[in-house]
């Protein structure tokens, strides 16, 4: 049973343009979490969607950044425009969250490497 | 405000030993809390989970306790191995916070042989 996929596991973009995040949920997960992690800091939480749906957005800045989790494919998360200061690791995250079941474990991917020059 | 604090600097010890981690925090209130371990390059990769009602919670050579009244939890690695070396990492949920996690920095563990 293949893990939390994430790619590309090392992005390098010129400010100004665009970063695409890919993330593929373990299987049987419908919860996608995401995290960043800016150097010598903890990780920070983003958003939380399931399946067609943003449940938590409140950690998202409020520009530039925006994430989905289609029917159909992996969560993206997108960012326009990118800044010096969006160079951070990204992490993406899933879960079964069984119905009824009031938390459940995160598992992690390898996070992508987003490097903006 | 809100803070999780961990030991900044890493810590040393030697093999065989017992290490112990620590986990401050302040205006939270939170339901559930874990520990993960983190690799350099990695994800973070969960460990534990302990509730608030719950003192003390084990897994074959990890420990975890929860004082919520001094808003602290330990982790604790018995006879340590070089292969326990990693930065491990607090993270609190929050009762009705949607399952999102706020995680402390992290604390750096070296073991020499």
């Amino acid at each position: 049973n293949a893990g939390v996929m994430q790619n590309p596991r090392h992005l390098v973009r010129r400010r100004g343009q665009e970063a695409r995040l890919r993330c593929s949920p373990m299987k049987g997960h419908s919860h996608v979490y995401w995290y960043r992690q800016l150097p010598e800091e903890g990780l920070k939480f983003m958003v939380y969607l399931q399946k067609e749906n943003i449940i938590d957005e409140s950690g998202m800045p409020k520009e530039r950044f925006s994430a989905e989790f289609p029917k159909e494919g992996p969560s993206i998360l997108r960012i326009q425009q990118v800044v010096r200061g969006d160079s951070a690791a990204y992490f993406c995250a899933s879960s079964p969250l069984t119905s009824g079941a009031s938390t459940d474990t995160q598992y992690f991917g390898p996070g992508t490497r987003l490097t903006v020059l | 405000s809100q803070k999780i604090e961990q030991n900044s600097e890493a810590l040393n010890i030697q093999e065989g030993k017992t290490a112990t981690l620590t986990c401050n925090y302040t205006n939270y209130s939170p339901a559930y809390l874990q520990w993960y371990r983190q690799d350099p390059g990695r994800g973070p990769v969960f460990l534990l989970l302990i509730r608030e009602n719950e003192k003390e919670k084990r897994k074959e050579r990890l420990k975890v306790t929860f004082d919520t009244t001094l808003k602290q939890s330990l982790f604790h690695i018995t006879a340590s191995q070089p292969a326990d070396s990693a930065t491990y990492l607090c993270a609190l949920e929050i009762a009705g916070g949607g399952n999102k996690l706020t995680f402390g920095t992290g604390t750096q563990l070296k073991v020499e042989l």
